[in-house]
């Protein structure tokens, strides 16, 4: 079974709008974490935000949030206002227990329209 | 700015050639990762290590091996290049959970090789 899924091979936007981007993990570690990850054309992978299972809150940066279901197991991405810059692959990530190894799921390729 | 370099953008390589990915980062990082990444995919752990001369296997460590004398550096063999084998390798970099004031420790990674193998 995957240990974490992205749903959405390809998702489409207008510029201002908001979009989100679904992951959901599978883990019986009651810790772990979640990353997403943003990699644009020219490969370099960027760290955009990250929540820890204890965390009580979603985590915000800036104009990502991170829409933390823990009952469902979800992890869903938020953008606010989107910007011709968002266009790119997103990767969402797991790390369970003590370990730093993050498993990555297969990537949601977003396209921001003027 | 911390970084983690990869020696070589882009590779081409024969098959059954011995190929070497090298990686290094100058954040003092323990632990060290090897990932491949192709399309609809995703990325997929070969190897890592949490310590100078440590290794561990990931989900695909068939055809891999992996090197890691210095705590900055962390190599990735190939002993007999095959064409499955060409991807976007991607190797990357962070510290033990507890290390900092936080627990996010997020990876570090580097710009990635392409690696086409003929």
């Amino acid at each position: 079974a995957q240990k974490i899924t992205q749903t959405q091979p390809g998702m489409f936007v207008q510029e201002k709008e908001a979009v989100t981007l679904d992951c959901t993990y599978d883990t019986s570690d009651p810790s772990y974490g979640l990353f997403w990850y943003k990699q644009p054309s020219s490969g370099e992978m960027i760290f955009l935000i990250y929540q820890g299972s204890y965390d009580q809150q979603n985590a915000t940066e800036g104009r990502y949030s991170l829409n933390f279901q823990k009952a469902r197991k979800s992890a869903n991405l938020v953008i606010s206002a989107s910007q011709l810059g968002d266009s790119a692959m997103y990767f969402c990530a797991m790390r369970e227990g003590q370990g730093t190894a993050l498993i990555f799921g297969k990537g949601t390729t977003l396209s921001v329209s003027s | 700015d911390v970084k983690v370099t990869q020696s070589s953008r882009y590779l081409v390589k024969r098959t059954g050639e011995k190929v070497f990915l090298e990686c290094v980062q100058d954040m003092d990082h323990e632990n060290m990762f090897w990932y491949r990444q192709d399309p609809g995919l995703g990325l997929r752990l070969i190897y890592f290590s949490y310590d100078v001369k440590m290794k561990e296997k990931g989900d695909i460590p068939e055809g891999y091996s992996v090197s890691r004398e210095k705590k900055e550096r962390f190599s990735l063999i190939l002993e007999s290049a095959s064409t499955n084998q060409t991807s976007m390798y991607l190797c990357a970099s962070t510290n033990p959970l507890g290390s900092s004031s936080t627990t996010n420790e997020k990876l570090f990674f580097g710009s990635g090789t392409q690696l086409s193998v003929l």
